[in-house]
């Protein structure tokens, strides 16, 4: 089964605040990992991945960062918009795969 | 808009019957992936398609097929459907075999079993 699994299934953020999403993995050879966003009524659409080969990775608003030491990976999202209010998943694929697997969402509310 | 196109976007049908959900990946895109998602299980990977042929199964009960056509668009068929089954079923594509994370997903189609 899947190896990554995410810290607390809700977050509530203020708006402008930002956001820390926190997802740990159990397998050493994990080494590609993926985030997604899902809002409501909506297929999850693709934010950011990062290979084990970079501890970071920056988009627009958006910073993952990956620990391999503890196996831990997060999403930062900078200057919470209601428009952030989503579930978020990390996945991940394991060397060899092909298969996308993913850990159980985080419910992110941003209050305005 | 991801691109993919699923139908039916929602389906109720009862306990026993066979039901076939249609996806047509974006343009270009040769993979197609089903995912299933329930309240308790979270986003499960079925199967992988790969330009008709099959690349990866995942936890796909032996009641559910699917396949992949020529024209790349591809069905998954659920039979001896049973009240467990209702869930969202999602189609992804992506234009590689699968060492991509970057998958585009449907809508989704809501099969509700009674």
């Amino acid at each position: 089964g899947e190896s990554v699994g995410l810290h607390l299934p809700t977050l509530s953020v203020q708006e402008g605040d930002n956001s820390i999403i926190n997802c740990a993995y159990s397998n050493s050879a994990s080494d590609y990992f993926i985030w997604y966003k899902q809002e409501s009524g909506k297929g999850p659409q693709f934010i950011i991945d990062i290979r084990s080969n970079m501890d970071k990775r920056q988009g627009q608003r958006v910073t993952v960062l990956l620990n391999k030491t503890v196996k831990h990976l997060s999403l930062q999202i900078a200057a919470t918009q209601p428009g952030d209010s989503a579930v978020y998943f990390c996945a991940e694929i394991l060397p060899g795969d092909y298969k996308l697997s993913f850990g159980a969402g985080t419910t992110v509310t941003v209050r305005a | 808009d991801s691109g993919v196109t699923q139908t039916p976007k929602h389906l109720i049908t009862a306990t026993g019957q066979r039901v076939t959900l249609r996806c047509s990946p974006r343009s270009g895109d040769l993979s197609v992936y089903w995912y299933q998602q329930s309240l308790d299980q979270g986003l499960q990977f079925l199967i992988q398609y790969y330009n008709g042929e099959e690349r990866a199964k995942g936890n796909i009960l032996e009641r559910f097929s699917a396949q992949q056509f020529p024209d790349l668009h591809s069905e998954l068929n659920l039979s001896s459907l049973e009240l467990g089954d209702s869930a969202l079923y999602f189609c992804a594509s992506s234009v590689g075999n699968g060492n991509t994370g970057e998958l585009f997903f449907g809508e989704g189609s809501r099969l509700t079993v009674l």
